[in-house]
C-alpha cells in the first residue's frame, strides 16, 4: 500500500542552524501538507501546498517557514534559523486531490529536537 | 468556541473491554477522520468518515453530520491500543487545514 515516508526520522540541531526536513507524499497525489505537533499538544497545521505554490497557511508558518517541490517525488519544509520553540514532531501529509476535501495521509514524522 | 472538542479526555481500560470515544465539531462536516497516535509518535490513519458507519476490525466509527458529533468504538481492547486518538476536522469550507482535537489518551492494562 502506498504511504508518505519523511526523512529523518530524527534531527538534532543548534539554534540558529538551519534545517530542511524531507518527505515523499504517494505518488499520484497533488495537494501536501506540513503539520506539527509540540510534545504532549495537539497536532497543529502549518501550510498546505498545490500546483508548486502554498495555498494556505498558519500564523505558525511565519517568514521563518520555507516549503519547497524541489522534484516530482519530494516535498520539504525548511526552518532557516530554528528557535528552542521549534523543537516538535513534524507530519507531512499528502492527498489526492480527487475530492474537493478528502483524505489526508500523514508520514511517520519527523521529530526535531533545537538544543 | 468549540471547533473539535474529544471526550474523555483520558481512559484506562482492562484488556478486553469495549470503549466509546466521541468527537464534537463546532460546524459541518467537510473531513472527519480518525488517528491513532502510538507510543512512538506515528500517526496511524483509521478513519476518514464525513458520514455514516465504518468498520475496520475491531474498530468502527459512525459520524452524524446532522448533529455534529463522530463517535469511535474499540471492541474487546487489547494492550497495542493504547496511546492517544485525535479525531480532526476541515472546519471551513474553501479550506485544506485540518484542525485536530486534543486527543483521549487510552491506556490498556493487562
Amino acid at each position: 500500500e502506498p504511504e508518505v515516508t519523511q526523512t529523518p526520522s530524527h534531527q538534532v540541531t543548534q539554534m540558529g542552524q538551519e534545517v530542511i526536513l524531507r518527505c515523499v507524499p504517494i505518488s499520484n497525489h497533488l495537494y501536501f501538507y506540513w503539520y506539527r505537533q509540540i510534545l504532549g499538544q495537539k497536532v497543529e497545521f502549518l501550510v498546505s501546498f498545490y500546483n508548486n505554490e502554498i495555498s494556505e497557511k498558519s500564523e505558525i508558518f511565519d517568514d521563518q517557514f520555507s516549503v519547497e517541490r524541489p522534484d516530482g517525488s519530494n516535498f520539504t519544509l525548511k526552518i532557516r534559523s530554528t528557535k528552542l520553540e521549534d523543537s516538535a514532531m513534524y507530519f507531512c501529509a499528502s492527498s489526492s486531490g480527487a475530492g474537493f476535501v478528502d483524505e489526508q495521509f500523514f508520514g511517520p514524522g519527523t521529530r526535531l529536537t533545537v538544543l | 468556541g468549540i471547533q473539535v472538542e474529544q471526550s474523555p479526555p483520558d481512559l484506562i481500560l482492562q484488556e478486553g473491554a469495549n470503549s466509546t470515544l466521541r468527537c464534537n465539531f463546532s460546524d459541518s462536516v467537510n473531513n472527519l477522520q480518525w488517528f491513532h497516535q502510538n507510543p512512538w509518535g506515528q500517526l496511524i490513519n483509521l478513519f476518514y468518515i464525513p458520514s455514516g458507519t465504518k468498520q475496520n476490525g475491531r474498530l468502527s466509527a459512525t459520524t452524524v453530520a446532522t448533529e455534529r458529533y463522530s463517535l469511535l468504538y474499540i471492541s474487546s481492547s487489547q494492550t497495542t491500543d493504547s496511546g492517544v486518538y485525535f479525531c480532526a476536522e476541515v472546519l471551513w469550507a474553501g479550506s485544506y487545514q485540518l484542525t485536530f482535537g486534543k486527543g483521549t489518551k487510552l491506556s490498556v492494562i493487562p
